[in-house]
């Protein structure tokens, strides 16, 4: 079964960092562009950020909400991508997703989502 | 950027209803509108992608339809396994957005 999963949440205090992983399986990893998505509790979907596939220069993009704070990275050779996650704050905390392009570097939606990994800031 | 609402908001209906959501985009977002399902403590499931396309496997009791700026998500006959809550998203400009949801659940 094609699959993503996250690791790496927990409790945070705030102005720490953590870095959250999101290991693909049983499908080329390369091939696919890599969104990452929050939660909050009770709330909607938030879009964070993306990263490209190689074939398009791995370029990243960012919500305004963390540009400059968060990061998105991906090893290729491991099928793992990353979000760094810098200055955390109390409205980081959430449920964070991991998910893929059903067009590989396209405009058409998410079609393999992880189970979510969750982020506690506080103190 | 584009800001995506949902109608309604919560929605209350039973097995066998016909039930219509619409989703209304701020600026054109000419078809690449994606609906997913979401239910309690688990990921959202893509449903529908360019507006009207269903993803496979994806029951054909599901439908999408629109382009522009309204776009609606069909479930022609409820079935228990569909309540939950289902949200609209734009990928047509970044950031990619998503409507505020629609809560459907049973009479």
């Amino acid at each position: 079964e094609v699959q993503l999963v996250e690791s790496g949440g927990g409790l945070v205090q705030p102005g720490r960092s953590l870095r959250l992983s999101c290991t693909a399986s049983r499908f080329t990893f390369d091939d696919y562009a890599i969104n990452w998505f929050r939660q909050a509790p009770g709330r909607g979907l938030e879009w964070l950020g993306l990263i490209r596939t190689k074939a398009y220069g791995g370029a990243t993009k960012y919500a305004a909400s963390v540009k400059g704070r968060f990061t998105i990275s991906r090893d290729d050779s491991k099928s793992i991508a990353y979000l760094q996650m810098n200055s955390l704050k109390s409205d980081d905390t959430a449920m964070y997703y991991c998910a893929r392009d059903l067009g590989g570097n396209s405009y058409y939606g998410m079609d393999v989502w992880g189970q979510g990994t969750t982020v506690t800031v506080s103190s | 950027d584009i800001q995506l609402t949902q109608s309604p908001s919560f929605l209350s209906a039973s097995v066998g209803d016909r039930v219509t959501i619409t989703c209304r985009a701020s600026q054109g977002i000419t078809n690449f509108l994606a609906w997913y399902q979401q239910k309690p403590g688990k990921a959202p499931k893509l449903l529908i992608y360019v507006a009207s396309t269903l993803l496979t496997g994806v029951p054909s009791r599901f439908s999408g339809s629109g382009s522009g700026t309204e776009f609606t998500l069909t479930i022609s006959s409820l079935q228990p396994e569909d309540f939950a809550t289902y949200y609209c998203q734009q990928l047509n400009t970044y950031p990619p957005s998503f409507g505020q949801g629609t809560k459907l659940e049973i009479k």
